[in-house]
C-alpha cells in the first residue's frame, strides 16, 4: 500500500511569489493535515481538512491556505512568499477524523520550500 | 500556550543499551499521545501511541509510559541499535490536531 505522497520534493521560489504544494493521502484516509517544519525545529500545525472541509487552523497568516478535493487529496497554497517561509512542509493523513478519534497521523516525506 | 516539551535535546547511548526519552506536556485535557521518529530527509514515522486511559503500552522493542499526574510521557527503546539513531518527537492530541515537541536527537554509539 502506498504511503502519503507529496509533490514536488523541492521547490524554489522568489519572495513575493506563490507556491502550491500537493499531497495524496493513504488510500481510505479522509483526513489530511499540513505542518511546517523550519530547519532544526519542531513541527508547527498549519491546517486540517476532513471530508473536504477545513476543520482546524494553526496560528499562521491568511496567505497560507489550502483545500481538499473530492478524492481526499489536498493542496497547500502560500501567497506572497517571505524568506521565513523557507521550511519543510509535511502532509499527513489519517482515518476517521484523525486525532479527534485517536487515530494516528501518517506523514509523507515533505516538500522542501526555499524562498530566495 | 499549548506546548509539548522534551527534557533533553540530545541523548547519546551505547549500542545494545536501553534508551529513555522523556517528554512533558502542558495541556491536562490532552487524551492522546504519539511518539514519532524522524530520520534525516524523511517525514516523521509513527512509532507508538497511547490513550489517556492507559499508563503503559508496549510495542516491538518500545514501551511508552504515561504519567498524567505530572503530565509526563516517556519512550523506552530496548537494546538500542544504530538504526534507532534519529530525532524523536512526542506529540499531544485531543482537540483535533497534534502538537509536537521540539524533538530529542538519539545518537547510538557503536
Amino acid at each position: 500500500e502506498a504511503g502519503v505522497t507529496q509533490s514536488p520534493t523541492h521547490l524554489i521560489k522568489t519572495r513575493g511569489q506563490q507556491a502550491t504544494l500537493r499531497c495524496s493521502p493513504i488510500s481510505g484516509h479522509t483526513s489530511v493535515y499540513w505542518y511546517q517544519q523550519a530547519l532544526g525545529l519542531g513541527l508547527q500545525f498549519l491546517l486540517w481538512y476532513d471530508e473536504g472541509e477545513e476543520r482546524n487552523r494553526g496560528n499562521f497568516p491568511p496567505r497560507f491556505s489550502g483545500r481538499q478535493f473530492p478524492n481526499y487529496s489536498s493542496e497547500l497554497n502560500v501567497n506572497a512568499l517571505e524568506l521565513e517561509d523557507s521550511a519543510l512542509y509535511l502532509c499527513a493523513s489519517s482515518l476517521d477524523l484523525g486525532v479527534r478519534n485517536n487515530s494516528p497521523l501518517h506523514f509523507g516525506n515533505g516538500t522542501r520550500l526555499t524562498v530566495t | 500556550g499549548e506546548s509539548v516539551g522534551l527534557h533533553l535535546p540530545t541523548l547519546s547511548v551505547q549500542e545494545g543499551d536501553n534508551s529513555i526519552i522523556n517528554c512533558a506536556y502542558s495541556n491536562s485535557a490532552s487524551d492522546y499521545f504519539i511518539w514519532y521518529k524522524q530520520e534525516s530527509g524523511k517525514g516523521p514515522q509513527f512509532i507508538i501511541d497511547i490513550r489517556s486511559n492507559m499508563d503503559k503500552r508496549q510495542g516491538q522493542r518500545v514501551t511508552v509510559l504515561l504519567n498524567k499526574t505530572v503530565k509526563h510521557l516517556s519512550l523506552q527503546i530496548a537494546a538500542t541499535q544504530p538504526g534507532d539513531s534519529a530525532v524523536y518527537f512526542c506529540a499531544e492530541g485531543g482537540t483535533g490536531k497534534l502538537i509536537f515537541g521540539q524533538g530529542t536527537t538519539l545518537q547510538v554509539k557503536p
